[in-house]
């Protein structure tokens, strides 16, 4: 079946630096992406629409500026998060939407900021 | 707009037992009503879909679920549960005109000995 594999599954960063967390569509293009975040025990907010060739759309209250999302392939949609704070630990999860207009999701990314 | 609710944080069941976890949904026009299963520290599965056709949509792992238009509800279901059913289930609701998945809370699923 299709796959979507995020990179890396873990990473911890020192505050002010960036992190780039990346998201692949394996055997599938996929023209639409979608980012979200997860907090402990909470669910998925939906962070933003990551379109191949275009800008991303952003949700309401997500700072573009600081999640820089970058969908430069058909099969690879980028996340960076910009001068990383501790209160943007989180679990990142992407998507990618296949044939049929199916979404699979990613195995999520930890992202620790200390 | 576009919402899915997931009155219950937790269900807990014997192993053995049917389980069901509930998910109203509030929506203008037809439903596309959706169940993922997420397992700690890992992103999220999908188990089953409802578009059109069949009220009672089977699913991945033995799960079902039942849309009930009269009742705008679409409840995941499976006759007999397992200890590794445990986990977290989310309804969704796709938006129709944006693909955006809107998730409601999450269920936790324990399934007892």
């Amino acid at each position: 079946g299709a796959v979507v594999s995020q990179h890396p599954s873990w990473v911890i960063c020192k505050s002010g630096t960036s992190v780039k967390i990346e998201c692949r569509s394996l055997d599938f293009q996929a023209t639409t992406m979608f980012w979200y975040r997860q907090f402990p025990k909470q669910s998925l907010m939906l962070m933003a629409t990551s379109n191949e060739g275009s800008k991303a759309t952003y949700e309401q209250g997500v700072e573009k500026d600081k999640f820089l999302i970058n969908h430069a392939s058909l099969t690879l949609s980028t996340l960076t998060v910009t001068s990383a704070h501790p209160e943007d630990s989180s679990f990142y999860i992407c998507s990618a939407m296949g044939a049929r207009n199916t979404i699979y999701f990613g195995e999520g990314s930890w992202l620790t900021v200390v | 707009a576009q919402s899915v609710a997931q009155p219950e944080d937790q269900v807990n069941v014997a192993e053995g037992n049917p389980l069901t976890v509930k998910c109203t949904y509030s929506v203008s026009g037809n439903p596309y009503l959706f169940w993922y299963v997420q397992y700690p520290n890992r992103g999220l599965q999908f188990l089953l879909k409802y578009i059109t056709g069949d009220n009672l949509v089977k699913g991945s792992y033995g799960f079902e679920a039942e849309f009930n238009k009269s009742q705008t509800s679409f409840h995941l279901k499976k006759p007999s549960a397992l200890v590794s059913d445990s986990a977290l289930y989310f309804c969704a609701v796709r938006d129709i005109d944006t693909d955006k998945l809107i998730f409601g809370t999450g269920t936790r699923l324990q399934v007892f000995p």
